[in-house]
């Protein structure tokens, strides 16, 4: 079955290290995207990337990073920069790019928390 | 900065009456506007997807699109207990979304 894979669905951080959420997909789409929601809040969008080797910054990007070497991999680090990182964070994925283009797949989601 | 504001909640029905659910975007040259529900915990699913002005329909779902005036709305009609969630506003180019909206459906 064709989907969208984030792991952990659960992570514990202490203050100051760093954690990487992992994202995969195997529907071949060009576009990926994560995205930070906090409790009774909407969707905040981090960082997205339309094509391998290639992203940009979201709204709420500083104290991340992400990488895409492969078409099915956008990993997002939380570095110990994010002072507040405790939030559900969803990865999502579309075909095309733009404009006309089809609806977000999202993964189950991972809950950081910081103790 | 491309914006995406959705009307303030949250939103309580009595069983059985219409939810009326709205969306106002800063991008002219959005194309594609999506409503997804989020249940409590869970990620977002897709109820609707609209591309062209007017009306789409889907069951109890009605999608409304007006581009000169920059709004996209959701109607729920009979609503029901399970449709209580929040519902999210989406709009292409870079896919950002409203904050979202809470609906409360009373028995």
């Amino acid at each position: 079955d064709g989907g969208i894979t984030q792991s952990p669905k659960y992570l514990f951080r202490k203050e100051g290290q760093n954690v990487t959420l992992s994202c995969e997909q195997n529907l071949n789409h060009d576009a990926m995207y994560w995205y930070r929601q906090d409790p009774g809040q909407g969707l905040r969008l981090i960082y997205y990337s339309q094509i391998v080797n290639d992203f940009q910054k979201g709204d709420i990007a500083e104290g991340y990073s992400v990488s895409r070497e492969k078409k099915e991999s956008f990993p997002l680090t939380v570095t110990s920069a994010q002072k507040n990182p405790t939030a559900f964070y969803l990865c999502a994925s579309t075909s095309g790019q733009g404009g006309n283009s089809g609806e977000l797949f999202f993964g189950e989601g991972s809950r950081l928390t910081v103790l | 900065q491309k914006e995406v504001e959705q009307n303030s909640g949250p939103l309580s029905v009595p069983e059985g009456a219409i939810a009326s659910l709205n969306c106002t975007y800063s991008d002219r040259g959005s194309q594609s506007f999506f409503w997804y529900r989020q249940y409590s915990g869970k990620s977002p699913e897709l109820i609707m997807s609209i591309y062209s002005n007017g009306d789409k329909e889907d069951g109890r779902f009605t999608a409304q699109l007006n581009k000169a005036s920059q709004y996209v709305s959701l109607l729920i009609r009979d609503s029901q207990p399970s449709d209580s969630a929040t519902y999210l506003c989406a709009v292409r180019w870079d896919m950002r979304f409203g904050a979202g909206t809470r609906l409360t459906v009373k028995p």
